[in-house]
């Protein structure tokens, strides 16, 4: 089973400024089945990117995903108050399980 | 517009059988290249993986805990059933499902989710 370690636990940023959010994987894993997730509380997680690095159906340009091999990264160019939240990375491309980052919490400075 | 939204027990006891719904709307498990799946977190855990089953009938489950999960699904209720038997409180946490729009090797993410559904075990 691959596991994803996301980094920072915590990234405490203000509006305005730029995110970067690591995702290391195990083993490598193809760009093709990395994702991205955020999830408010209360919320239903929402899929930002896929394949690395599309972007899902009306997410806003400021978020893009990178990465090849074991390191990935999710960038939000400009935070807005509205991304403070937690993201997840996910592996979709091994045989199952899928499996998921313990997540990074966006705060607000 | 897609929507999921998840339904069951708050609190189950240990060695009894967990039993969820997912009911659905804004797409048909009956269309091809469609699956629902579930998925849970455990308090300060990472999301969990558990099941899907798509369009035509395939299921395919976390090996982990293929011995003690069901899924099914009833396509004129738009609705997903997955049971988890013999439960622990290790399987205390918040549930979810949701939806996906799968290839050929089946290898997809998840695009739309319900708010989730938390369920504790307890005696």
């Amino acid at each position: 089973e691959i596991v994803l370690t996301q980094s920072p636990g915590t990234l405490s940023l203000s509006p305005g400024e730029r995110a970067t959010l690591s995702c290391r994987a195990s083993q490598s894993i193809s760009s093709s089945y990395l994702a991205w997730y955020q999830h408010k509380p209360g919320q239903a997680p929402r899929l930002l990117i896929f394949a690395g690095s599309v972007r899902d159906t009306g997410i806003p340009d400021r978020f893009s995903g990178s990465g090849s091999g074991t390191d990935f990264t999710l960038t939000i160019s400009r935070l807005e108050p509205d991304d403070f939240a937690v993201y997840y990375c996910q592996q979709y491309g091994s045989p199952p399980p899928c499996t998921f980052g313990q997540g990074t919490k966006l705060e607000i400075k | 517009q897609i929507t999921l939204k998840e339904s069951g027990p708050t609190l189950v006891k240990p060695t009894q059988t967990l039993t969820l719904t997912c009911t659905f709307s804004g797409f048909s498990l009956s269309a091809d290249t469609v699956g629902v799946g579930w998925l849970r977190q455990p308090p300060g855990k990472a999301l969990e993986w558990l099941a899907v089953i798509y369009w035509d009938g395939d299921e395919r489950f976390n090996p982990s805990l293929k011995t003690r999960l069901t899924i099914t699904r009833d396509t004129s209720r738009d609705q997903v059933v997955l049971t988890l038997t013999n439960v622990d409180p290790a399987d205390s946490g918040t549930y979810y499902c949701a939806h996906t729009q799968v290839g050929p090797t089946r290898r997809d993410p998840f695009d739309r989710w319900g708010q989730g559904t938390l369920v504790t075990v307890s005696s």
